[in-house]
């Protein structure tokens, strides 16, 4: 059973661009959450997707956006990358929407 | 008021101490806690889940809830080097959208 991972591991990026980064869910989970952890801080939850649809969303702008795909895959896009987009961006999956969630590593994205 | 609020600590301890760390929320709705352990740049570590009110343990851990004054605890007895971490507690309404304190750094001194 392999666990949650996330690509890539760490990212620069420029002020104004945009990033996409990957999560692979845990063997099995059709649910997939996104966190955004500033450092000092605990994550703070920006969406998630249950079987390929947005279900539920945290104070984030439009400019987050994402998508899971048919094998329970998932994309986080950030647009106009700003300054205070730098952070530990975590996603989490879980089997339906009410059972533990699981972490992947991270990425590290820092903008510049 | 945040949803979730804890000490961020840090927090020393010698080995063998016996380790406190604490959570109040404020959404009575809340009705899932859970605690996780973070090292150092990696993502969070699954250490706990609890429903109800009361005490839950595994091995050195354990995790209580008291609902009625919002209150959630983790307990690390015998505490080892190893558990050297950043401990966040979190909680839900059962949709899975976890609202987490700010993580207490823990050391454990050898």
């Amino acid at each position: 059973e392999t666990g949650v991972t996330q690509s890539p591991t760490h990212l620069i990026k420029t002020r104004g661009q945009q990033v996409t980064l990957r999560c692979s869910s845990q063997s099995g989970h059709n649910t997939v959450s996104w966190y955004q952890q500033a450092l000092g801080q605990g994550p703070q939850f920006i969406f998630q997707y249950y079987r390929e649809e947005e279900n539920g969303r945290g104070n984030f702008p439009p400019r987050f956006s994402g998508l899971q795909f048919p094998n329970y895959s998932s994309e986080l896009n950030v647009n106009a990358l700003e300054l205070d987009d730098s952070a530990l961006y975590l996603c989490a999956s879980s089997l339906g929407t009410e059972t533990e969630a699981f972490f992947g590593q991270g990425t590290r994205l820092t903008v510049v | 008021q945040k949803e979730v609020e804890q000490d961020p600590g840090p927090l020393s301890v010698p080995e063998g101490a016996i380790v406190s760390l604490n959570c109040t929320y404020s959404n009575s709705a809340f009705q899932y806690f859970m605690w996780y352990r973070q090292y150092s740049r990696k993502g969070p570590e699954l250490l706990m889940y609890t429903y109800s009110s009361g005490n839950k343990e595994d091995g050195r851990f354990t995790a209580q809830v008291d609902k009625s004054s919002k209150y959630i605890s983790l307990f690390i007895r015998d505490s080892q080097p190893s558990d050297s971490a950043t401990y966040l507690c979190a909680t839900e309404t059962g949709a899975n959208n976890l609202f987490f304190g700010t993580g207490t750094r823990l050391t454990v001194i050898p």
